[in-house]
């Protein structure tokens, strides 16, 4: 059975500080995404990571993907206010062949507070 | 574009009550997803559809019943309602069965069961 974990569950950050959102799966996988959720609002999708190796940016955001050591990695960079959300980590999960489908597991959320 | 809709946003049952849930995609997406939400669990798959004509079961699929109506609409039932199933439940789609593509989601239901 497929387990995500993330750490740390609740992130308080002053602007302009960097830190780094991690996200641990138990089983074989390589599709990962990452989710944002403001709210009492839907999720965002943020980034895809499909193979080992993948780095993906966007803005003050960066995500990686190492599929060995079954870990992604959200670093966030010069926090401002605006970031201020629930992040959550998905693992696609894999058929008896090794190929991942759709069926998503998702890791607790990590509640990321920016303050000035 | 609407993406993926579902309807109602808000509702409250009593105990025993059913209802359905609704959710239409307008992506030409094969597949749909069932989520439920509770504070501090992330989110959990109750049921999914991979493909018009096929539905199967999720992590959480107890007390719930899926229809996938045609390839935009899938809905989730609840026979009799219970207060554990009071949640937040959110439909997604996504476009391939390999899982290249994020799922979509909808802006979600928010349920009380009294």
């Amino acid at each position: 059975e497929l387990k995500v974990e993330q750490n740390p569950l609740f992130l308080s950050m002053q602007e302009g500080k960097n830190y780094t959102i991690y996200c641990n799966y138990s089983t074989t996988s390589d599709r990962l995404y990452w989710y944002r959720q403001d709210p009492g609002k839907s999720l965002e999708s943020l980034f895809v990571l499909l193979s080992n190796g993948a780095v993906k940016q966007e803005g003050r955001l960066m995500a990686s993907l190492d599929t060995k050591a079954r870990l992604s990695t959200l670093h966030i960079t010069a926090a401002v206010h605006d970031l201020s959300a629930t992040y959550f980590c998905a693992v696609a999960s894999t058929n008896a062949g090794g190929t991942s489908y759709g069926k998503l597991t998702f890791g607790q959320g990590t509640i990321l507070t920016v303050h000035p | 574009n609407a993406g993926v809709t579902q309807t109602p946003k808000f509702q409250v049952l009593k105990t025993g009550q059913s209802m359905t849930l609704q959710c239409a995609q307008d992506m030409n997406h094969n597949s749909m997803y069932w989520y439920r939400q509770d504070p501090g669990m992330g989110l959990r798959l109750i049921y999914y559809s991979a493909s018009e004509g096929t539905t199967d079961k999720g992590e959480v699929p107890n007390g719930y019943n899926v229809s996938r109506l045609n390839k935009r609409e899938f809905s989730l039932r609840l026979e009799s309602a219970a207060p554990s199933q009071t949640s937040v439940y959110f439909c997604a789609s996504s476009g391939i069965r390999q899982g290249d593509q994020p799922q979509h989601f909808g802006d979600g239901t928010r349920l009380s069961i009294l």
